[in-house]
């Protein structure tokens, strides 16, 4: 089956700093989103982004579909952006494979 | 306010005993599934359901047990054949398969 791989695992940041979240995966896809698990577990949807770029205030999202990666960026990163992101893609169907997620500690 | 609600948000249960972890949605969603979640680890899909009356194994549907008779609600039933239960519980809908997921707030399960 087709295998998601996000990067890195963890990254902590300094309040204000700007960073970059990688999702790789292995085959075609035909929907792609991203999601923030907040620190009392709940998973909130950023991005429905199978293609293209988006942007929502300080996080946009790229994917390029024909490379097979997409990216999450986040500017100016506050403490509440802790948590972790996830990355989950459809091949088609109703199944949804997630990545393992990628660890975000904001200080302040 | 059209969401999902999940409960309870922590359980406790006895080893041997079944337990049943409710998911109900009003957003007239189709599409509803189950996720476990273990610590550090990403979701894996227990069941899914796309229509009322029918559903689906995940990939980890071992020990695991799910209805669907109304298209609001699919509780799962985590049975004595689930070795290792202890895990948070996620339930999420969605239209159909061209769009995002919406999530339930989870359920922590632990088998003592």
């Amino acid at each position: 089956g087709i295998q998601v791989e996000q990067s890195p695992p963890d990254l902590i940041l300094q309040e204000g700093a700007n960073s970059t979240l990688r999702c790789n995966f292995s085959d075609s896809v035909n929907n792609l989103q991203w999601f923030h698990q907040n620190p009392w577990g709940q998973l909130i949807n950023l991005f429905y982004i199978p293609s293209g770029t988006k942007q929502n205030g300080r996080l946009s999202a790229t994917t390029v579909a024909t490379e097979r990666y997409s990216l999450l960026y986040i500017s100016s990163s506050q403490t509440t952006d802790s948590g972790v992101y996830f990355c989950a893609v459809q091949t088609g169907g109703f199944k949804t494979i997630f990545g393992a997620g990628t660890r975000l500690f904001v200080k302040a | 306010d059209g969401g999902i609600t999940q409960s309870p948000k922590y359980l406790f249960r006895k080893e041997g005993q079944n337990v049943t972890l409710s998911c109900e949605q009003n957003l007239n969603h189709d599409a509803m599934y189950w996720y476990r979640q273990d610590p550090g680890q990403g979701l894996r899909l227990i069941y899914y359901s796309q229509i009322v009356n029918d559903f689906q194994k995940g990939d980890i549907a071992e020990g695991y047990s799910v209805s669907r008779e109304k298209k609001e609600s699919f509780p799962l039933t985590v049975t004595s054949a689930q070795k290792n239960p202890t895990a948070f519980y996620l339930c999420a809908s969605s239209p159909d398969r061209a769009y995002g997921y919406t999530f339930g707030s989870g359920t922590r399960l632990t088998v003592v």
